[in-house]
């Protein structure tokens, strides 16, 4: 089976630096997607992790272990549109393709 | 470029009706997933298809269906609708349906079921 879990709900302070964590358990692995989605609003690509390491964007930064089975989503300078639901899913063969099994989503509260 | 556009955006339906969802992809996608995502959780796969041939699917009850057309456009067909289906039913689209190719969603449609 597959299994990814994250925290449920985080708060931060604007301007801060908050760390999201999640760990997955899939048959096969192929890489690590995080995800973006606002109250009300369809998810929305933030990256995809394929090997190791932290890969940079902007003010969102991503980390993935394949040997640890963990990977998390950085987040700088953190605004108040930030606030939303972070759903990370890890892409695992499945039939002959490719699916991603998402997680539930950590809401992330950031205030003033 | 339009992205991934689905119809309709919210419906009412009966317990026992049938529901029919529609989803076109970016243009030069060939390959669509439905998801269904049930309020706080994550979305929850339902099938994708390729080229139109079903290439996966998810724990759903044969109630689900769906197909491809040549166009790639997509249905999600639910039958005998229980109050459980309520839900956000998100299709996205990617170029293959080889890993890493990035899937983008569309808006959704909500259903509610009465």
């Amino acid at each position: 089976g597959q299994n990814i879990d994250q925290p449920t709900e985080m708060t931060a302070t604007e301007g801060a630096i908050v760390q999201i964590n999640c760990t997955y358990q899939t048959s096969g692995f192929n890489g690590l997607f995080w995800y973006q989605q606002h109250a009300g609003e369809a998810p929305t690509f933030l990256s995809y992790n394929v090997l190791d390491g932290l890969e940079e964007k902007g003010r969102f930064s991503s980390f993935l272990s394949r040997s640890k089975g963990y990977s998390y989503l950085l987040l700088k300078e953190l605004q108040m549109k930030d606030s939303a639901s972070y759903l990370c899913a890890a892409s695992h063969p499945s039939g002959g393709s490719y699916i991603p099994t998402f997680g539930r989503g950590t809401s992330l509260i950031v205030h003033p | 470029d339009a992205g991934v556009t689905q119809s309709p955006t919210h419906l009412i339906k009966t317990r026992g009706q049938h529901v029919t969802l529609r989803c076109s992809p970016i243009s030069g996608h060939k390959s669509v997933s439905w998801y269904q995502q049930v309020l706080g959780q994550g979305p929850q796969f339902i099938f994708q298809y390729y080229e139109k041939e079903e290439r996966g699917r998810g724990n759903f009850p044969d109630r689900f269906s769906a197909r491809q057309f040549p166009n790639y456009s997509s249905e999600l067909n639910v039958n005998a609708l229980l109050l459980g289906d309520s839900a956000l039913y998100l299709c996205a689209s990617s170029s293959t349906a080889n890993s890493g190719n990035t899937i983008y969603f569309g808006e959704g449609s909500w259903l509610t079921v009465v």
